[in-house]
């Protein structure tokens, strides 16, 4: 079964400081990772994704990813968080065997302290 | 530039009442999907249609229907609102492939009294 975890409910960093979000995932296949993020009030926006290609992974807004195959993991950083970057984040897996279905993390959110 | 939308940002019903969402994409996308979000919850899928006039359940399809009758247009229904389909709702629509993105509309907050 597909399953995606992340590990953070919520992530509080300081404005300047790296920013860290976890996501672990259960995959059958060769799947596809995203990562969108919800800033309030708005649907979501897509940040990364990868697709097979380079495990490292560079979205918008200095945001990256390392997919780890090895550890199942999709774990999403930025070297310097702005305040700007506070929203929630979703991780999300899809395999295309199943029909093309995406399937989401229960979300982090991210806090940005000045 | 690729655009989702949906009919309403707000909306306020009544419990028993009969709602209609509406999602419209002007991408040319063959699948659609609605999601309802929920704090804690994340995101959980209700209903998706790959094509016109198909449908498929998601995980949470009780007392939602929907219906897509052209292509660019995927409505979810709420039969009889009851309060605990008091949510956020989000309409998604992506192109069949092996790694296409789900491109999402702004969303509705349906607040059902």
């Amino acid at each position: 079964a597909q399953s995606v975890t992340q590990l953070d409910s919520h992530v509080s960093v300081s404005e300047g400081t790296p920013v860290l979000l976890r996501c672990n995932y259960s995959s059958s296949y060769s799947p596809s990772l995203f990562w969108y993020v919800q800033h309030p009030n708005k649907g979501l926006q897509l940040l990364l994704k990868y697709t097979s290609a380079a495990t490292l992974v560079k979205g918008i807004n200095g945001f990256e990813a390392e997919f780890k195959k090895s550890e199942t993991s999709f774990h999403l950083t930025k070297p310097s968080a702005h305040m700007s970057d506070a929203a929630e984040y979703f991780c999300v897996v899809s395999e295309f065997f199943l029909g093309n279905q995406f399937y989401f993390g229960t979300g982090t959110s991210l806090t940005v302290i000045p | 530039d690729v655009k989702v939308t949906q009919s309403s940002r707000y909306l306020v019903k009544r419990t028993g009442e009969k709602v209609f969402l509406e999602c419209v994409q002007d991408m040319d996308h063959e699948n659609m999907f609605w999601y309802r979000q929920d704090p804690g919850l994340g995101l959980r899928l209700i209903y998706f249609s790959y094509d016109v006039k198909m449908k498929e359940k998601g995980d949470i399809p009780e007392g939602y229907s929907v219906s897509r009758e052209k292509k660019e247009r995927f409505s979810l229904i709420l039969e009889s609102a009851s309060t605990n389909q008091t949510s956020m709702y989000l309409c998604a629509s992506s192109s069949t492939g092996e790694t296409e993105t789900q491109y999402f509309g702004p969303g509705t907050r349906l607040l059902v009294l």
